[in-house]
């Protein structure tokens, strides 16, 4: 079936590393989004891409970096810069201007 | 700059009730708006996609509307039932050089048996 897979479902991080979470999609979307979820607040973009090796900051990009490598594949990396990642991180795609699906969520938690 | 709205924040109806739910949106100038349901710990899962130029969607018991020009969406369930019990999100996208979408906060739903 056709969706988005992220993995993995929980992360834990220490402090001062760098943690990767993965995003792929088989619905051959151009677009892909990273979102963080926060209690209380609504979703907030951390980065977007509309085509493979090009993407743009979202409204929160400090403290993350991410790459567009393969039309498939979206992985958000959260450094060490970012000095309050516990949320949880949805990706999503979209073709342009449609229907947004997401993923399942990853829960990321500072130890 | 968009700004979505969901009001109440926490809902709890009886089951089998016919309920609404509403969300506002600033600029009128969007492109769609979309109805999301989010279950605790899980993504968000699409329920309805309302174009610009349509005034209103339904699958099953959902049925949405768009007002473009007061700024109001509303999602309505008919014949509630327990397992609809989640958070209800909405978003609208505008178009602003790429895919602006602005969520709602959202409405938790209770539908107590």
């Amino acid at each position: 079936d056709g969706g988005i897979t992220q993995s993995p479902k929980y992360l834990f991080r220490k402090e001062g590393q760098n943690v990767t979470l993965s995003c792929e999609q088989n619905l051959n979307h151009d677009a892909m989004y990273w979102y963080r979820q926060d209690p209380g607040q609504g979703l907030r973009l951390i980065y977007y891409s509309q085509i493979v090796n090009d993407f743009q900051k979202g409204d929160i990009a400090e403290g993350y970096s991410v790459s567009r490598e393969k039309k498939e594949s979206f992985p958000l990396t959260v450094t060490s810069a970012q000095k309050n990642p516990t949320a949880f991180y949805l990706c999503a795609s979209s073709i342009f201007f449609g229907e947004l699906f997401f993923g399942e969520g990853s829960r990321l938690t500072v130890l | 700059k968009q700004e979505v709205t969901q009001i109440p924040a926490a809902l709890s109806v009886p089951e089998g009730e016919n309920l609404v739910l509403n969300c506002s949106f600033t600029d009128s100038a969007i492109y769609n708006l979309q109805w999301f349901r989010q279950d605790p710990g899980k993504g968000l899962t699409s329920l309805l996609l309302i174009q610009s130029s349509q005034r209103e969607q339904t699958s099953g018991r959902l049925n949405a509307s768009l007002d473009k020009s007061s700024g109001r969406s509303t999602l309505y369930i008919a014949a509630s039932q327990p397992g609809d019990s989640a958070t209800y999100l909405c978003a609208a996208l505008n178009s602003g050089g790429y895919q602006k979408v602005t969520f709602g906060t959202g409405t938790k739903l209770q539908v107590i048996p």
